[in-house]
């Protein structure tokens, strides 16, 4: 098993840029989070799904939209890139219901200019 | 919505010492509380997590206490070792998301 992949690891954007942040796993996990890290404020939720054709919001879900399409994939889109989205992007997945574990992907170092 | 506190954000201890993390969370209906380790540049890494049905559980020499009445959990390391050095976030969830901690950062010096 891969476990939790995500592409690319490094992304330069210019602002008002958009490009999508790839996310996939083969644990057959039925949940999927993203999340963005920044110095000193934790690990903050994007958007998270519990299954296929199931998304919602998070903590700071502004300029970025997600699907899921497959139980496997979670893509996660910045439509108009701004320097305040300069982060760390985590992608994560877990079975769900009382099984809470989470796996997280590398992570996706995204810079803004 | 589940609000984590972390503290203290910065730990420093010598080599062998014992570091103690603590966390409150907000929302009763939480009743999971995972442990993660993360190193400069990696992912976060789970090195334990309790159920709320527990009030305390050990894997070697790191331990997690949980009281559900005053909300709040606890990381124990004993006998620091310098790979121990990095950020541990605690973390909180009743369903689907976790809320995390906004982290410490853990040096042990030799």
């Amino acid at each position: 098993n891969a476990g939790v992949t995500q592409t690319p690891k490094f992304q330069v954007l210019k602002t008002g840029q958009s490009m999508t942040l790839q996310c996939a796993q083969d644990m057959n996990h039925e949940y999927m989070s993203w999340y963005r890290q920044d110095p000193g404020m934790g690990l903050r939720l994007i958007h998270y799904s519990v299954g296929a054709g199931i998304t919602d919001q998070g903590e700071v879900p502004n300029g970025y939209n997600v699907s899921r399409s497959t139980t496997e994939d979670f893509p996660l889109r910045l439509l108009s890139a701004a320097p305040s989205q300069t982060s760390v992007y985590f992608c994560a997945s877990s079975l769900g219901g009382s099984n809470n574990e989470q796996f997280f992907g590398p992570g996706t170092r995204l810079t803004v200019l | 919505g589940e609000n984590v506190e972390q503290h203290p954000s910065t730990l420093s201890v010598q080599e062998g010492d014992s570091a103690v993390i603590k966390c409150t969370y907000s929302d009763s209906a939480s009743n999971y509380f995972p442990w993660y380790k993360q190193e400069l540049g990696k992912r976060p890494q789970l090195i334990i997590d309790i159920r709320s049905n527990v009030g305390e559980k050990k894997d070697q020499r790191i331990a997690v206490t949980l009281n559900k009445t005053a909300k709040h959990f606890s990381l124990h390391i004993t006998e620091t070792q310098p790979e121990d050095s990095a950020v541990y976030f605690c973390a909180a969830t009743g369903y689907s998301t976790l809320t995390f901690g906004k982290g410490t950062m853990l040096l042990v010096s030799p």
